[in-house]
């Protein structure tokens, strides 16, 4: 399977503890996004990597949170110190270099549950 | 705030027969249109885009139409298929990578 990876796809963790999630895009799609789901509401955008740098950010994308691309490849996505309102399915997403709109293509996502 | 809106949460329609979905957005400035399909657990699946110089886009049963002056686009399903049962998302965009997503529209169709 070629398609975007996430991993894990569950994690349940306390409150107050970090939590880092994986995003493996389709090999030669250079953008890379990520994404935030509630329930009832759809993905909500919290940051784009072209290549290895992070060119936008969401102001929903607090100071707790940080994500790196460090090789242009896979993604990282870590919450520091979690909260309750941290739960969500985050989601990523990657889309080739080529006509805009760019057409994204999204994994399955991890669903994050802080207790 | 939200920027797109999807007002009718859902709609059921009869296999063989056109579904409409709506989308409604306030940013003048979005110039990018997307449709994604989704599916219980499973990613968002793209569809469909349009883009501000285009007011139609065709791919198969899958229409889309945009109306810049109204700030509304819809998606049009003909003829629909009990498989297009699914939440469908619009997003839109000013710069075609940050988008802004509608809540949704959960499609049923009936065979």
């Amino acid at each position: 399977d070629t398609g975007v990876s996430q991993d894990p796809r569950h994690k349940i963790t306390k409150r107050g503890q970090n939590v880092t999630f994986r995003c493996d895009p389709i090999s030669e799609h250079n953008r890379l996004y990520w994404y935030r789901q509630t329930l009832g509401q759809g993905p909500e955008f919290l940051t784009y990597f072209q290549n290895e740098a992070q060119l936008e950010k969401s102001r929903l994308l607090s100071d707790r949170f940080s994500a790196e691309r460090p090789k242009g490849s896979f993604s990282t996505l870590e919450i520091q110190r979690t909260e309750q309102g941290d739960s969500a399915m985050y989601l990523c997403a990657s889309s080739s270099p080529g006509e805009v709109p760019y057409e994204q293509y999204f994994g399955p996502g991890t669903r994050l549950t802080v207790t | 705030d939200q920027q797109v809106k999807q007002n009718s949460p859902s709609l059921s329609v009869q296999e063989g027969r056109i579904s409409i979905l709506n989308c409604d957005y306030t940013n003048s400035m979005f110039d990018y249109f997307l449709w994604y399909k989704k599916y219980p657990a499973e990613g968002p699946t793209f569809l469909i885009s349009i883009s501000s110089i285009k007011d139609k886009n065709e791919d198969g049963r899958f229409t889309v139409f945009l109306n810049k002056s109204a700030k509304h686009l819809s998606l049009h399903i003909v003829p629909s298929q009990p498989g297009d049962s699914a939440v469908y998302f619009c997003a839109a965009s000013t710069t075609g990578n940050q988008f802004y997503f509608g809540t949704g529209t959960s499609l049923t169709v009936i065979p």
